[in-house]
């Protein structure tokens, strides 16, 4: 069975600074995909950014980019120049492939709360 | 294009009663996947319905049951509540089946007095 740990659970960092979130992850799965979600105050889960096993390049959104160690299997998420709308949980996920009639599914780190001060 | 949409958005029930939620996906998407989330367990799968078959299903008693209609709409049911019921019900639309990605609606908030 996969586990996903995010072992900080609260992290705070000053506004326009860079912050990295850790997260683990156990499969012995070959190809699978990681996410990493942000959950606003107001509930809303967003996709912050995505990265496939099988790419060995760093995915890489505007401010976020990730730091993907496929052998360590460990999935970092570092957001740079920090905004206070960057404020949230934020949770690591990893999902299998969809695999015949089934489309996968996530499975949840317990969650790192960042809160960005002005 | 409208995002998924889940109604209600908050729900209160006595234990032993039983709920229904609704989950509308993005137009198009035809996979609908149901997770509980509590401050105690995290988020939690709880089943995946595609063309009106469940495909998977989360590690929950058979009180926690859904149905997917021929328009996608999808809905949960949990009979008999327990008050470790309270929770918020996450609902989130795919596009197709085999694209991995995920959308989330906002969630009903149920609590179970």
């Amino acid at each position: 069975a996969q586990t996903v740990t995010q072992s900080q659970p609260e992290m705070s960092v000053q506004e326009a600074e860079t912050v990295t979130l850790s997260c683990t992850y156990d499969t012995s799965e070959n190809n699978y995909y990681l996410f990493w979600y942000k959950q606003p105050p107001s509930r809303q889960m967003i996709l912050v950014i995505r990265q496939e096993a099988y790419k060995q390049q760093n995915a890489t959104e505007n401010r976020f980019s990730v730091n993907f160690q496929k052998a360590a299997k460990s999935f970092s998420l570092k957001i740079s120049d920090s905004q206070l709308g960057d404020t949230a949980m934020y949770f690591c996920a990893f999902m299998k492939p969809p695999d015949g009639g089934s489309q996968g599914n996530l499975i949840f780190g317990k969650g790192t709360k960042l809160s960005v001060k002005p | 294009k409208a995002g998924v949409t889940q109604t209600p958005r908050y729900l209160i029930k006595t234990r032993g009663q039983q709920v229904t939620l609704s989950c509308s996906p993005i137009s198009g998407h035809r996979s609908v996947s149901w997770y509980q989330q509590t401050p105690g367990q995290g988020l939690q799968f709880l089943f995946e319905y595609f063309s009106e078959t469940q495909r998977n299903k989360g590690n929950f008693p058979g009180r926690f049951s859904g149905r997917q209609f021929s328009n996608s709409r999808s809905e949960m049911n949990v009979s008999t509540l327990e008050l470790g019921d309270s929770a918020l019900y996450l609902c989130a639309s795919s596009w197709r089946q085999g694209d991995y990605e995920q959308y989330f609606g906002p969630g009903t908030r149920l609590t179970v007095t």
